[in-house]
């Protein structure tokens, strides 16, 4: 069984601080992805990595970095938290086979921020 | 720009009903998946459709991918409160790593 885990699952910070947020895979995955999720919008994609030390931005990567120095393991940093990142943040891994027809992406549990 | 439209968006039913939940979009996918996704939780894979034509079930839910491979459609079999969630279609967009989600149906099934 694929087994994505992260962090924490709630995290409460203050504005202004800097935030780590860590995704650890078991698979052996090629690409990992940070999202997050908010009531009414969906899944957008943060940023995503298909190679160690590769990385591409996603949809709304403002006010996020990221840091993938083993391939097992996909980092997501807020370099310094506002109110309107208070979300949920989902990390997911797939394989990067590109003859294969699916690309099946596997969650983590999601961690719950909260910014005050 | 490919996109998955969703329908219906919320779905409030009795335990026992059946249901169909539907994933349609104008572009061809390689393949679809579906997921269910608990309050607090991460979605969860329950299936791949990868054929056009494809029907796959799991348990009482049954999973197709249209002939065209354009849309896909989820059929529950008299749901159970446990079947409660946001189910969300999801594609590979194509030529990248990317993923398109579906705009998500809400299940509610009161007992």
């Amino acid at each position: 069984d694929v087994k994505v885990t992260q962090s924490s699952r709630y995290l409460v910070k203050r504005t202004g601080e800097k935030v780590f947020l860590e995704c650890v895979q078991d698979m052996d995955h090629e690409n990992m992805f940070w999202y997050r999720q908010d009531p009414g919008l969906g899944l957008r994609l943060i940023y995503f990595s298909y190679d160690v030390k590769m990385k591409e931005k996603g949809d709304i990567p403002e006010g996020y970095s990221v840091s993938r120095e083993k391939k097992e393991r996909f980092s997501l940093i807020l370099e310094s938290a506002s109110t309107n990142q208070t979300s949920m943040y989902l990390c997911a891994s797939s394989t990067g086979t590109s003859g294969g027809f699916s690309y099946e992406q596997y969650f983590g549990p999601g961690t719950r921020l909260t910014v005050t | 720009t490919q996109l998955l439209e969703q329908s219906p968006q919320f779905l409030s039913i009795q335990e026992g009903e059946n249901l169909t939940v539907y994933c349609n979009s104008s572009s061809v996918f390689s393949s679809l998946q579906w997921y269910r996704q608990e309050p607090g939780e991460g979605p969860v894979l329950l299936v791949t459709v990868v054929t056009g034509g494809e029907v796959k079930k799991l348990k009482r839910l049954t999973f197709q991918f249209g002939d065209a491979r354009k849309d896909s459609s989820l059929h529950i079999t008299a749901a159970q409160p446990g079947d409660t969630g946001l189910y969300l279609c999801a594609g590979p967009h194509s030529g990248t790593y990317k993923y398109i989600f579906g705009t998500g149906t809400r299940l509610k099934v009161l007992a």
